[in-house]
Formats: C-alpha cells, sequence, structure tokens
C-alpha cells in the first residue's frame, strides 16, 4: 500500500463548480498534512496546511479525518485559474518532523 | 521574498558522465531535500541534509550523492548518469512546516 494515495484524475469541473478531492495516508502516526499546487512544468507551493479542526482559506477549505485517515480539500465557486495538480502530503514522522511524503496527485482542469 | 535557486533549469548530459545539480537556499534554513519527479510515480526522495555535512539517505538513494559543506547549499551529484536518470529534480528547504521548492531542474540523460 502507498503512503499517500490520490484519484489521479483529471478532474475536469466547469467554472464555478464545486469540486473535492481525498487522499489517504497509510502511517496512523502521521501528524502534519499539507495541500500543495502544482502548475504545468512549475515547481510545487504550499497551498494550504491541514488541521485537525478543518481549516478555510477563501473558496477552500481543507478537512481531517485521523480515525480514517484521509485528509479532504473542497474548492467552491471554481476559477480557471485553480487548474492545476493538486498534491496531498503528510509528514510521516520517520525522520525528525520535516521528511514530507508526497502523493502523486490530482490533475484539476476547470472548463470555461 | 524567499528563494531557493537551482543553478540550471534544463541540462543534457552523455551516460557515464558526471553531472552536478546545485541548489542554493537564502532563507537560512536548516532543512534541505533532493526530489525526483516523474510522471505517474510523484516526487520521491532522493536525499536530505538537517546540517552542514550532515546528510541521510531518503527513499531511492542509488546512483546519487550530495554535498553539503555550507548552510545555503546542497548539492546533488549523479557520479556516472544514466538514462533512467532522465528526471525533473526539485531541491526544496524548511525550518518548520511545509517546503520551499526550487523551480527544478529538468535533466536529460543520452
Amino acid at each position: 500500500r502507498k503512503e499517500v494515495e490520490q484519484d489521479p484524475g483529471p478532474f475536469n469541473v466547469p467554472e464555478g463548480a464545486t469540486v473535492a478531492f481525498n487522499c489517504t495516508y497509510s502511517n496512523s502516526a502521521s501528524q502534519s498534512f499539507f495541500w500543495y499546487r502544482q502548475d504545468c512544468r512549475k515547481e510545487p507551493k504550499l497551498l494550504m496546511s491541514v488541521y485537525s479542526s478543518g481549516n478555510e482559506d477563501g473558496r477552500f477549505t481543507a478537512q481531517l479525518n485521523r480515525a480514517s485517515q484521509y485528509i479532504s480539500l473542497l474548492i467552491r465557486d471554481s476559477k480557471l485559474s485553480d487548474s492545476a495538480t493538486y498534491l496531498c502530503v503528510v509528514n510521516p514522522l520517520d525522520f525528525g518532523n520535516e521528511k514530507l511524503t508526497f502523493g502523486t496527485g490530482t490533475r484539476l482542469t476547470i472548463i470555461p | 521574498d524567499v528563494k531557493v535557486t537551482q543553478s540550471s533549469r534544463y541540462l543534457v548530459k552523455r551516460t557515464g558522465e558526471k553531472v552536478f545539480l546545485e541548489c542554493v537556499q537564502d532563507m537560512d534554513h536548516e532543512n534541505m531535500f533532493w526530489y525526483r519527479q516523474d510522471p505517474g510515480l510523484g516526487l520521491r526522495l532522493i536525499y536530505f541534509s538537517y546540517d552542514v555535512k550532515m546528510k541521510e539517505k531518503g527513499d531511492i538513494p542509488e546512483g546519487y550523492s550530495v554535498s553539503r559543506e555550507k548552510k545555503e547549499r546542497f548539492s546533488l551529484i549523479l557520479e556516472s548518469a544514466s538514462t533512467n536518470q532522465t528526471s525533473m529534480y526539485l531541491c526544496a528547504s524548511s525550518r518548520l512546516s511545509g517546503y520551499t521548492f526550487g523551480s527544478g531542474t529538468r535533466l536529460t540523460v543520452v
């Protein structure tokens, strides 16, 4: 089983729609969770951290379910500029507190 | 604005060559990482370092080595490049949660 699993997509979603991605992780001791965004031919960039209580940043909402070991990302009122690959990232605490494990990403395309 | 700079955006090297990929960060971060990214496989950790002159193997260290003589610089070395090392190489640094990545080096080994 992969440490971090994501549906690779692609998700093709009309502009203005709501879209949600899930990601599962295998290490129940994991402590830190993140969503990164990667545009085509660019480096990944931190989108948001994911906290146990859930967190929201504008149109983006991230949630963590420790019991089921999954995290989610919800994008409301999607924009064309949201088209990207979204990477689910987990800190498995194998080495200190900074070694991150990346999912393979979910590709999202917003359609005009 | 914080920065991680990778010395080359694109590189083409011949099989058997020794290849150096350089990464410099200006954020005074202790932690630095080298990943490679391949379609369908995502980002895989090659090596990382928590301090000067310190290095730890990641998930796929075979065929690679690293050097960290100064805090701001973390170099990835391909001792004898092979075609299966054709990939996008990403350097990152961090102190607390979250990485800052360089813009990547796309290496082609022919």
